[in-house]
């Protein structure tokens, strides 16, 4: 199985609202990433996981919480979003770090509209 | 600090044209790695490549090509007989200390046209 999954697909929220996205692979990668993409511009790191411990936060402003259950599960919990957060999200797995910089292997990522 | 950049914004090419896409990185580390990644119009990231600092072999992939030069710091792309297929963002990265940390360039939009 090489494949990252995300869920939701698309996700329209209010600035009130408490919502979750969710990440799951099951390629044994101990590495697990957060990126967000606006229209027309690359992703930007937001979160790393290594090892289900939290490695790098570039950042990224407390309405925006990462959460990894296991090794196979990545979580984002979205709270008072404001209208700018409206973007792609995408997770993204890769082997641990310290066994060379594996190749990324990204999910189709959410859709994210804040209203 | 590391950096990736790819001049060009957008290229047009009729199909079975060849097209190079280019990429020049910046960075003070001597282990680095470099990554080529495709973003079709589905918006979903797909690998194509990782080459790191001590490989500048060129490798070819069917109709892909990728040329590494150390001297000019640059990780070019080629596509050979493009197709339609081939329409999407790409996006060069360039990732260092083991991987912790990955940086995209802006990416380069390719249009194929039939």
């Amino acid at each position: 199985d090489t494949e990252v999954t995300q869920t939701p697909k698309h996700l329209v929220m209010g600035m009130t609202n408490k919502k979750s996205l969710k990440c799951e692979q099951h390629m044994g990668h101990r590495a697990m990433y957060w990126y967000k993409q606006k229209a027309k511009k690359p992703p930007e790191l937001m979160f790393v996981y290594s090892y289900e411990k939290l490695s790098i936060n570039e950042s990224v402003p407390s309405r925006f919480s990462p959460e990894c259950p296991n090794s196979s599960l990545l979580n984002l919990h979205l709270h008072a979003l404001q209208p700018e957060d409206s973007a792609l999200y995408l997770c993204a797995s890769s082997q641990a770090f310290l066994a060379g910089a594996g190749e990324q292997f990204f999910g189709p990522g959410t859709r994210l509209t804040v209203l | 600090a590391q950096k990736v950049t790819q001049a060009q914004t957008e290229i047009s090419v009729v199909e079975k044209e060849d097209v190079t896409l280019d990429c020049v990185y910046e960075t003070r580390d001597t282990t680095y790695y470099l990554f080529w990644y495709k973003q079709p119009p589905s918006g979903e990231l797909v690998f194509l490549i990782r080459r790191n600092s001590f490989d500048e072999q060129n490798e070819i992939s069917g109709r892909y090509s990728w040329n590494f030069q150390k001297s000019t710091s640059s990780f070019n792309f080629t596509i050979t007989a493009s197709q339609v297929v081939d329409s999407a963002v790409y996006f060069c990265a360039l990732s260092e200390d083991y991987g912790q940390n990955f940086v995209f360039g802006p990416g380069t939009r390719l249009s194929v046209l039939p």
